[in-house]
């Protein structure tokens, strides 16, 4: 086990409707970062929180927010959902900005929209 | 659970064989990769991972090779088991930014 936790584990919400997803992560890291992972494909960067500020982006449309606390645990939000946002939703943890550390996956979150 | 290998590339390898599983980067200024383990329900597990600095690293069976100049990855796994099939991911990252791009991924199925 990574010793980061993603919750919940399963949901299915309706197309316009918003979702939060969360994670904590590992004792220690400060750096949490969010994925998608689309069936059969691997994981896309969505972005990464830093000490509590977003420290880059990646493609995705400002519907995708995020959220980091002091103790480092995250929440990811999406608005308005679509169809095409059924995915897997990972989080990893880290425990630096920069440099080259290991990243911790979570198990994920499996978002289903109808 | 829900399957991560759908429509990828699949390598078949019969158990206690050896297995290479390859992978292409696209981003020439990527100095840090990892290879990922990826089970069925599961993230993504860190295997090992190479800094452009080098060209091989070894681990517990498995050993990256990396070729900069055809911008190359390998994942070599010795005495392959059962326990090892999965889906495998490369991925890179550059300036020591934490975002990690992932490649396409590998099925490994393990043949007892």
């Amino acid at each position: 086990e990574t010793g980061v936790t993603q919750s919940p584990t399963h949901l299915i919400k309706t197309r316009g409707q918003q979702v939060t997803l969360r994670c904590s992560s590992q004792s220690g890291h400060n750096t949490v970062s969010w994925y998608q992972q689309a069936l059969g494909q691997g994981p896309q960067f969505i972005f990464q929180y830093y000490r509590e500020e977003e420290n880059g982006r990646g493609n995705f449309p400002p519907r995708f927010s995020g959220l980091q606390f002091p103790n480092y645990s995250s929440e990811l939000n999406v608005n308005a959902l679509e169809l095409d946002d059924s995915a897997l939703y990972l989080c990893a943890s880290s425990l630096a900005k920069g440099g080259n550390t290991e990243a911790f996956f979570g198990q994920g979150t499996r978002l289903t929209v109808v | 659970g829900e399957s991560v290998g759908l429509h990828l590339p699949t390598l078949s390898v019969q158990e206690g064989d050896n297995s290479i599983i390859n992978c292409a980067y696209s981003n020439s200024a990527s100095d840090y990769f990892i290879w990922y383990k990826q089970e069925s329900g599961k993230g993504p597990q860190f295997i090992i991972d190479i800094r452009s600095n080098m060209d091989k690293r070894q681990g517990q069976r498995v050993t990256v090779l990396l070729n900069k100049t055809v911008k190359h990855l390998s994942l070599q796994i010795a005495a392959t088991q059962p326990g090892d099939s999965a889906v495998y991911f490369c991925a890179e990252k550059s300036g020591g930014y934490q975002k990690v791009t992932f490649g396409t991924g590998t099925k490994l199925q393990v043949i007892p």
